[in-house]
């Protein structure tokens, strides 16, 4: 069965230092693979998406990821933090022949201390 | 593109009213909608799935005659919460997928509609 795991719940980091954000996914084909943010109050906003392309993605905000199959990892990072970066992470997969039902992580609430 | 709006973003109702929440694909024509409720803290959970002119499929333990929806055109969707109780306060989200075979595994979601039931 398809999963996503999001390896912590919350991590707190410094403004201006790296961000890191961990996925781990199982699945037994290559799947398309997303991260949304969502700050307090407020719907998702699409960060960046894998669709099989390039392996390392950009997107917006400074933000990437990279796919790793042999990892089954898709981790979020981001070289420098902001104050406006803290909200809640979700990696998050579509559901392979579920009528386009999407698969959540748990979430990763980022926290920036200045 | 791809903007998807609810209204209202927040209600406040008396127990045992009815609340209806709207979700619009704004530029887009949204072949299916999904409804999603969140906890506090937690990930957001599907609710149902609605495609345009048909029924919609909800989730194990959602009761279908207490969370109405209806899908009656390609840039609308309502979810109506019938007979509210405090235990139905959450935050509920909506979103949307396209025609467009590109995007076909994105899902573009809307602000999130606050629900409090006194």
């Amino acid at each position: 069965a398809q999963s996503v795991t999001q390896l912590d719940s919350h991590v707190s980091v410094s403004e201006g230092t790296p961000v890191l954000l961990r996925c781990n996914y199982s699945s037994s084909y290559s799947p398309s693979l997303f991260w949304y943010v969502q700050h307090p109050n407020k719907g998702l906003q699409l960060l960046l998406k894998y669709t099989s392309a390039a392996t390392l993605v950009k997107g917006i905000n400074g933000f990437e990821a990279e796919f790793k199959k042999s990892e089954t990892s898709f981790h979020l990072t981001k070289p420098s933090a902001h104050m406006s970066d803290a909200a809640e992470y979700f990696c998050v997969a579509p559901g392979y022949n579920q009528g386009g039902k999407l698969i959540f992580g748990q979430g990763t609430e980022l926290s920036v201390k200045p | 593109g791809a903007v998807v709006s609810q209204h209202p973003s927040w209600v406040i109702c008396k127990s045992g009213t009815s609340v209806k929440i709207e979700c619009r694909s704004l530029d887009f024509q949204a072949t299916t909608m999904f409804w999603y409720r969140q906890f506090p803290k937690q990930s957001l959970m599907l609710m149902a799935t609605s495609n345009e002119g048909s029924k919609a499929t909800y989730e194990q333990g959602v009761e279908k005659d207490k969370f109405l929806i209806n899908h009656a055109s390609l840039t609308l969707s309502t979810l109506t919460v019938t007979s509210a109780h405090p235990e139905d306060s959450s935050f509920y989200i909506c979103s949307a997928r396209g025609r467009s075979t590109r995007s076909y595994n994105e899902q573009f979601f809307g602000p999130g509609t606050r629900l409090t039931v006194l």
